[in-house]
């Protein structure tokens, strides 16, 4: 039983294409999250969503839009992909503060 | 501007040996204290966590040691194993906060040798 689980987790695309990344987690957690590890393991938050409502947006291109349909799903869709671009995007969900990660997507642009 | 600071970068250690990586932060406003531990090729996973009402919290081999007034938090790995070999990272949020986001520190690569 994945408690958060991502799809693709791989996904190779040329510049400027329009990729989307697709999260759910069956925690009941009312609380989701996208970071970003970029090359050198560094992990930063991008975007928060309590009960499907945005609450953090930590500087993210507007290139990146993140949708909640419901309080178990969250999902990423880039526009324009560039090169910068490249990394490991995680989903995550949380209760009091106890983040769970799923098993990540590994996105290469080319 | 980095606000949780983590060191060593990087770590190797005997199998049975103590590993200590050490973590400083900034802001006072942080009250939860997580550690995660990352395989190559997996999401960070949640180690073990602390909050600054006590100055200890131990889970098996694993300990941390909190330090309020320095803003200082170290995990110990005793009799490390060869399983242990990762990368992990301190985080620190606000507890009660509204999206409780995660700022990580930059990672240490352990290797334990047998």
């Amino acid at each position: 039983d994945t408690a958060v689980s991502q799809t693709p987790k791989y996904l190779v695309t040329q510049m400027g294409n329009d990729k989307s990344i697709k999260c759910e987690q069956n925690l009941g957690h009312d609380t989701m999250y996208w970071y970003k590890q970029d090359s050198k393991k560094f992990l930063k938050i991008m975007f928060s969503y309590n009960n499907k409502e945005l609450i953090i947006n930590e500087t993210v291109p507007n290139r990146f839009s993140p949708k909640s349909p419901d309080k178990a799903h969250l999902n990423l869709h880039i526009n324009s992909l560039e090169l910068g671009d490249s990394a490991v995007y995680f989903c995550a969900s949380s209760l009091q503060a106890r983040a769970f990660f799923g098993q990540g997507t590994r996105l290469t642009v080319v | 501007q980095q606000q949780v600071k983590q060191s060593p970068q990087s770590l190797i250690v005997q199998k049975g040996g103590i590993s200590i990586i050490n973590c400083a932060y900034e802001n006072t406003a942080f009250d939860y204290f997580p550690w995660y531990q990352q395989f190559p090729g997996k999401g960070p996973a949640l180690l073990i966590a602390i909050r600054p009402d006590v100055s200890e919290k131990k889970e098996g081999r694993f300990t941390i040691s909190f330090n309020k007034s320095a803003k200082q938090f170290s995990l110990h790995i005793m009799d490390s194993q060869p399983g242990d070999s990762a990368t992990y990272f301190c985080a620190a949020t606000t507890f009660q906060a509204a999206g409780n986001k995660l700022t990580f520190g930059g990672g240490t690569r352990v290797l334990v040798k047998p």
